[in-house]
């Protein structure tokens, strides 16, 4: 069980273009996902806190008209990052903490995206 | 100072032996603890999960939170080559929140 899964899992764009990631609870309902983004070697970095039928929290320094978060349903939150430039190619990965659960947060596999 | 702190290694150590992981914390507040396991090019996957202070067994793994010393461990025993990974510590203080993480530590378990 605590299964989450990230589509696509690979995306390769030009410049300016749009992409949404798609990120599923597929067993259980999450109030709460969040979306991090990865450079090599490094750890986690949060960049928004999705809620169910609310607006997204986004951290301190990213810019929620670049990076749009839509949590439509309790299964599905989506990352759209608008307008993209090579400096947004990074591994993005999502989270979902079950709905009345123990509070763990279960990851999906991450997205990597190349902005050429 | 960071709010978790957590040696980036690299560790290897041979094939067989007990792995001691750890992190500290300056936060008072956390009382949610877990450790993920995340191979290279892939999402963090959930190893343990604490609420509070004590110990939890789970097969090979064990952790422990030291709530008074703000420390947490996670020991592997009888390490094996597949468990060569970058292992993080996480926590928060309430459920369904932001998850504040350590840096990672990378581990190599030599054959």
């Amino acid at each position: 069980g605590a299964v989450v899964s990230q589509h696509p899992s690979r995306v390769i764009c030009k410049s300016g273009t749009s992409v949404k990631i798609e990120c599923r609870s597929l067993d259980f309902q999450a109030t709460t996902m969040f979306w991090y983004r990865q450079f090599p070697k490094q750890s986690l970095m949060l960049m928004a806190t999705s809620n169910e039928g609310s607006k997204a929290t986004y951290e301190q320094g990213v810019e929620k008209d670049k990076f749009l978060i839509n949590h439509a349903s309790l299964t599905l939150s989506t990352l759209t990052v608008t307008s993209a430039h090579p400096e947004d190619s990074s591994f993005y990965i999502c989270s979902a903490s079950p709905s009345g659960g123990h509070n763990e947060q279960f990851f999906g596999p991450g997205t990597r995206l190349t902005v050429l | 100072q960071k709010e978790v702190e957590q040696d980036p290694g690299p560790l290897s150590v041979p094939e067989g032996a007990i792995v001691s992981l750890n992190c500290t914390y300056s936060n008072s507040a956390f009382q949610y603890f877990m450790w993920y396991r995340q191979y290279s090019r892939k999402g963090p996957e959930l190893l343990m999960y604490t609420y509070s202070s004590g110990n939890k067994e789970d097969g090979r793994f064990t952790a422990q939170v030291d709530k008074s010393s703000k420390y947490i461990s996670l020991f592997i025993r009888d390490s094996q080559p597949s468990d060569s990974a970058t292992y993080l510590c996480a926590m928060s203080a309430r459920g369904n929140e932001k998850l504040t993480f350590g840096t990672g530590t990378r581990l190599t378990i030599i054959p």
